[in-house]
């Protein structure tokens, strides 16, 4: 599928690196997301966009940084990252409706991050 | 946001039916239930949504009882390729939603 697009797929950083990872959607969804998957664990939500603006942020530390210039496109900078934060990076999108069924998300294909 | 509990694992074998189910108590008025799958190194991929009753599609089942508080996700005759984590959410907007830690179902030649 190539709804929603990540760029790189796969990612080796330095802990004094700064890299950004980009997710661009073409499904004309309102809604953007990241994701963080560890090794073994549930999927974690780490940002929401809705409408472009942030509506969630879930205590995700600032070495973290969104941004979402258009309801199109969804950017994570990165910078002094730790080797714990080496994971799977998901974007996700949906389009938010009212009416008789919910919105669901359309996935990415990740970035594979790893901190040296 | 409402809170859901699925089964660690589970085996089958190629051909079987497999019945996934998930509970979730506290289920709201206006939340609907939702199923994705996910394969190792790639992101979820939606299978099926219900509200109540039963809803069926090219690829699954899912079937909800009155009380809504769990939903069972039926996949007719599997194959090797639908190992995979399934993954049982509940809510009215995708971000309200959580992903749990899923059903890992293994299907066995």
């Amino acid at each position: 599928e190539t709804g929603v697009t990540q760029t790189p797929r796969h990612l080796v950083m330095g802990m004094t690196n700064k890299k950004s990872l980009k997710c661009e959607q073409h499904l004309g969804h309102n809604a953007m997301y990241w994701y963080k998957q560890s090794a073994k664990k549930p999927l974690e939500l780490m940002f929401v966009y809705n409408f472009k603006e942030q509506t969630e942020n879930n205590s995700v530390p600032s070495r973290f940084s969104p941004e979402c210039p258009n309801s199109s496109h969804l950017f994570l900078h990165l910078h002094t990252l730790q080797p714990e934060d080496s994971a799977l990076y998901l974007c996700a999108s949906s389009q938010t409706r009212e009416g008789d069924s919910t919105d669901t998300q359309y996935f990415g294909p990740g970035t594979r991050l790893t901190v040296l | 946001l409402a809170k859901t509990t699925q089964p660690i694992s589970m085996d089958s074998y190629e051909g079987q039916e497999v019945n996934i189910t998930c509970s979730h108590n506290n289920i709201a008025t206006n939340d609907y239930i939702t199923w994705y799958q996910q394969f190792p190194s790639q992101g979820p991929r939606f299978i099926i949504q219900g509200y109540k009753t039963k809803v069926t599609n090219e690829v699954a089942s899912l079937f909800i009882p009155a009380d809504r508080k769990s939903s069972t996700l039926s996949l007719p005759r599997v194959s090797l390729s639908d190992t995979a984590v399934y993954y049982c959410l509940v809510g009215d907007r995708s971000y309200d939603m959580r992903f749990g830690a899923g059903t890992r179902l293994t299907v066995k030649p």
